[in-house]
């Protein structure tokens, strides 16, 4: 398994506002996923963060709105931009050691409020 | 296009008994399936899975049950426990475009009462 650090846990934040949130994971590891969970709704794909090269999203998410960085095999982030209520939500990272199909391993989530 | 379904958004039984979670799906490219289990204020975490090459697998108390013909994937805990009460997604992978992501259901709250 791998163990997976999300910050922050929670936070309030205002319209219009910027936030990054960190994933750390305890070991090296192949693939690793932003997701984003609304309330209520399933977890949603939002982009596949690619080692030292730009993420692959999701249909309907673009790079301003959520750039990604993943400068090595243990690290990434993910910033929400310009926030609107509408982007309250828990956003996940999740980490796969190979490339094909096999469990994902997921961080607690961090819980956003955008007021 | 809600690809993996879950149509029961809660369950509940009583301690002891089976719990069965069910699960929908329309891309007949997925070929590998997971269930995890989510408590609230954490991540979801991997609970057991399945290939389309299999039509079941058992891991204790949990198994999971895959009929390819209907598209549909079932998860039966025996016996249940209160411990056992959180949300349950089902997840399928495959197909050539999918890479290696995960396609998630809504969720089953799931409820066993002592």
């Amino acid at each position: 398994s791998a163990v997976i650090s999300q910050k922050p846990s929670r936070d309030i934040c205002q319209r219009g506002t910027s936030l990054t949130i960190q994933c750390q994971v305890d070991s090296q590891v192949t693939m690793m996923f932003w997701y984003r969970q609304q309330p209520g709704q399933s977890l949603t794909l939002i982009a596949t963060a690619n080692q030292g090269s730009e993420a692959t999203y999701e249909s309907g998410f673009v790079i301003d709105k959520f750039p990604i960085s993943r400068p090595n095999l243990t690290f990434s982030t993910l910033t929400v931009s310009n926030m609107s209520p509408e982007d309250s939500s828990i956003y996940l990272c999740s980490a796969r050691r190979g490339v094909g199909t096999g469990e994902l391993f997921f961080g607690e989530g961090s819980r956003l409020t955008v007021l | 296009d809600q690809q993996v379904k879950q149509n029961s958004p809660s369950l509940s039984v009583q301690e002891g008994r089976i719990s069965i979670l069910n699960c929908d799906y329309t891309n007949s490219m997925f070929d590998y399936f997971l269930w995890y289990k989510k408590y609230p204020a954490e991540g979801p975490t991997f609970l057991i899975s399945i290939s389309s090459i299999k039509d079941k697998n058992e891991d204790g108390r949990f198994t999971v049950f895959l009929n390819k013909s209907a598209k549909h994937l079932s998860l039966h805990i025996v016996p249940s426990q209160p411990g056992d009460s959180a949300v349950y997604f089902c997840a399928a992978s495959g197909g050539e475009t999918s890479g290696s992501r995960l396609t998630f259901g809504e969720g089953t709250q799931l409820t066993v009462n002592p």
